[in-house]
């Protein structure tokens, strides 16, 4: 079985300081953890992905995520928010113990980055 | 590469009535699936279809709800008869369906059902 949470519904920061969305995830096998973002009206898109290897993640945008096995955590960071950047994110996960091609998606959290 | 294209972008009903969202995948997409975004329960993956084969279904809410995917380029969702509680965004999404890859979304067929 596989599933992520995100522990947070929402996230402020101001422009210019560092930002972290929080993802915790569950599986049998080895993980392969997504992160997307959703503006609004708009369908989810791909930030970035992490299948093995470097444990730090660089995506879009500037975004990069942190692998931590031990902690069964990858978190979301950027060294400084855009108001820009205000949107919803959502982490998701996959393992590929079962063959399943299915990702889990957490309920997002919303960040707002204030000017 | 267009992306994956949703119609319509907006649906108004009434209850009762039957109700076919449409989907067009990334050409060369292998992997086509269907959710349903709502403010309670999130992102729901409805069914995922491999080579135009509905491989999980298991999210369809209930009889109500159907899916077919003809061809490769092509897949409708169907209510019917569609309820109030139905009211949602639908998006479908594609991929290639092999190794890990990401998923590309559609911008959403914005559904009320009055």
């Amino acid at each position: 079985a596989q599933s992520v949470a995100q522990p947070e519904d929402q996230v402020n920061v101001a422009e210019g300081n560092p930002l972290t969305v929080k993802c915790t995830y569950s599986v049998s096998g080895n993980p392969y953890l997504f992160w997307y973002v959703q503006y609004p009206n708009r369908g989810l898109q791909f930030l970035l992905k992490y299948i093995t290897g470097d444990n730090l993640v660089k995506g879009s945008y500037g975004f990069e995520a942190e692998f931590n096995k031990s902690q069964t955590s990858f978190h979301l960071k950027k060294p400084s928010a855009l108001v820009s950047d205000s949107a919803l994110y959502f982490c998701a996960v996959r393992d590929l113990t079962g063959g399943s091609y299915i990702p889990t998606f957490g309920r997002g959290t919303s960040l707002i980055v204030h000017p | 590469d267009a992306g994956v294209i949703q119609s319509p972008r907006h649906e108004v009903t009434e209850m009762g009535q039957e109700v076919t969202l449409r989907c067009k995948p990334i050409s060369g997409h292998n992997s086509l699936f269907w959710y349903r975004q709502t403010m309670m329960r999130g992102l729901e993956l409805l069914i995922y279809f491999n080579n135009n084969v509905p491989i999980d279904d298991s999210g369809m809410p209930e009889d109500r709800f159907s899916a077919k995917m003809p061809n490769a380029s092509f897949s409708t969702l169907k209510i019917q008869p569609s309820e109030p509680r139905d009211s949602a965004v639908y998006f479908c999404a594609s991929n290639l369906g092999e190794g890990v890859v990401e998923q590309y979304f559609g911008p959403g067929t914005r559904l009320t059902v009055t």
